[in-house]
């Protein structure tokens, strides 16, 4: 079974600040995927990244895939309210598609 | 377009009754994606599906839980009997294309239905 570990399960910052989530595994997958969800609702796709060392841009929030793909980060500057909700890591592997989904960070950002 | 729509949106039963929620996919997804998210597990994927077969049902919990998939834009989750252990929420997703896809293998989420079983 493969694992993802995400850090920290919980984060409070107040709007403004800089903050950086992490998305931990052992496993090697094809590509990762970033969602967000928010209370009663289903998570949304952010992002999907598939290569080494990749980074992708999305507006304040910048994704980066492990240059081994094992791992990636979710760096959001000048947080906003908005953004709150709860963050999840997603991966999965050519050949076999189930997508395992991380354990989550549940972010809250203060106004 | 709709979204995926599941019902029903809250059920509270008793243990021992049948439970079964329902899904209807984005037409034209080739994948279907039943999910359970509890706080203690957070998201687990149950089974899923391409082109109505089911692939990998591998985090099915044990009998109780079945799923079929009759049509493209049909598919049941049933526990019967139902247990209070059950309770969670459950969701069903549909994409056009792999996850691994970068531009179509999005993940589209329902609502989810929350089972609550006394």
């Amino acid at each position: 079974t493969q694992l993802l570990e995400q850090s920290p399960q919980f984060l409070s910052i107040q709007e403004g600040e800089n903050l950086t989530v992490y998305c931990n595994s052992s496993s090697v997958f094809s590509s990762l995927q970033w969602y967000r969800q928010e209370p009663g609702e289903g998570p949304v796709l952010l992002v999907t990244v598939v290569t080494g060392g990749e980074v992708k841009k999305l507006k304040r929030l910048t994704f980066q895939f492990g240059d081994a793909r094992k791992d990636s980060s979710l760096h959001i500057t000048a947080a906003q309210p908005g953004d709150t909700g709860l963050y999840l890591c997603a991966g999965s592997n050519f050949g076999n598609e189930k997508l395992t989904f991380g354990t989550g960070t549940r972010l809250t950002i203060i106004p | 377009d709709a979204g995926v729509i599941q019902s029903p949106r809250h059920e509270v039963t008793e243990m021992g009754q049948e439970v079964t929620l329902r899904c209807k996919p984005i037409s034209g997804h080739d994948y279907l994606f039943w999910y359970r998210q509890t706080m203690m597990r957070g998201l687990e994927l149950l089974i899923y599906f391409n082109n109505n077969v089911p692939i990998d049902d591998s985090g099915m919990p044990e009998d109780r839980f079945s799923a079929k998939m009759p049509n493209a834009s049909f598919s049941t989750l049933k526990i019967q009997p139902s247990e209070p252990r059950d309770s969670a929420v459950y969701f069903c997703a549909s994409s056009l294309d792999p996850p691994s896809r970068v531009n179509t293998g999005e993940l589209f989420f329902g609502e989810g239905s929350r089972l609550t079983v006394l």
